[in-house]
């Protein structure tokens, strides 16, 4: 059975500093992988996502995320932190088990950035 | 492209009153589902569609709750009776077959007094 783990649900972080969201997977067969972000009072969007091939993706507003295989991990990371990231973060995952269809959230990790 | 259309955006009603959500996913999307978002139990699958045909609905609560989706760009979610552990805030989203990544409409916050 598929399953999501996000470590830590609050991450505080100062404005120009390295952002680290922890996410791990369980799946028994190839994993399609997501990050979500949601702002207040919104829906969510989509962050970046891996399917096959290159394993670190890029995303929008300067995310990125690497699928280790070995580590079932998929962390989301940007160099320098600015006060617009403040949201909450999900964490997703999908497999051929349910064709591809269904995802499987994490609890979500929320972020803050302070001056 | 419009994106997942949701109506109303807020909804405030009385306990014991019926609520219908409303939701236009994506043109060309194969997949629907509806999802509920609260504090104490985040984000939660309560049913899906896939080609109008509801492929699972384990996630729904209890039977106060019901979905449909009469045609490939219409969905809607009924509570009837609605009660205040239902205040929430209710999610469409869509996705085409295999792709992996859905889409996301506004949200519908609902208040059950």
């Amino acid at each position: 059975a598929q399953s999501v783990t996000q470590l830590g649900s609050h991450v505080s972080v100062s404005e120009g500093a390295l952002v680290l969201l922890r996410c791990n997977y369980s799946s028994s067969v190839p994993p399609y992988l997501f990050w979500y972000v949601q702002y207040p009072n919104q829906g969510l969007q989509l962050l970046l996502k891996y399917t096959t091939g290159a394993t670190l993706v890029k995303g929008i507003n300067g995310f990125e995320a690497e699928f280790k295989k070995s580590e079932t991990s998929f962390h989301l990371t940007k160099p320098s932190a600015h006060m617009s990231d403040a949201a909450e973060y999900f964490c997703a995952v999908s497999d051929r088990s349910g064709g591809y269809n269904k995802l499987i959230f994490g609890a979500g990790t929320r972020l803050a950035v302070h001056p | 492209d419009a994106g997942v259309i949701q109506s109303p955006r807020h909804e405030v009603t009385e306990m014991g009153q019926e609520v219908t959500l409303r939701c236009k996913p994506i043109s060309g999307h194969d997949y629907l589902f509806w999802y509920r978002q609260t504090m104490m139990r985040g984000l939660e699958l309560l049913i899906y569609f896939n080609n109008n045909v509801p492929i699972d609905d384990s996630g729904m609560p209890e039977d106060r709750f019901s979905a449909k989706m009469p045609n490939a760009s219409f969905s809607t979610l009924k509570i009837q009776p609605s009660e205040p552990r239902d205040s929430a805030v209710y999610f469409c989203a869509s996705s085409r077959q295999g792709a992996g990544e859905q889409f996301f409409g506004p949200g519908t916050r609902l208040t059950v007094l």
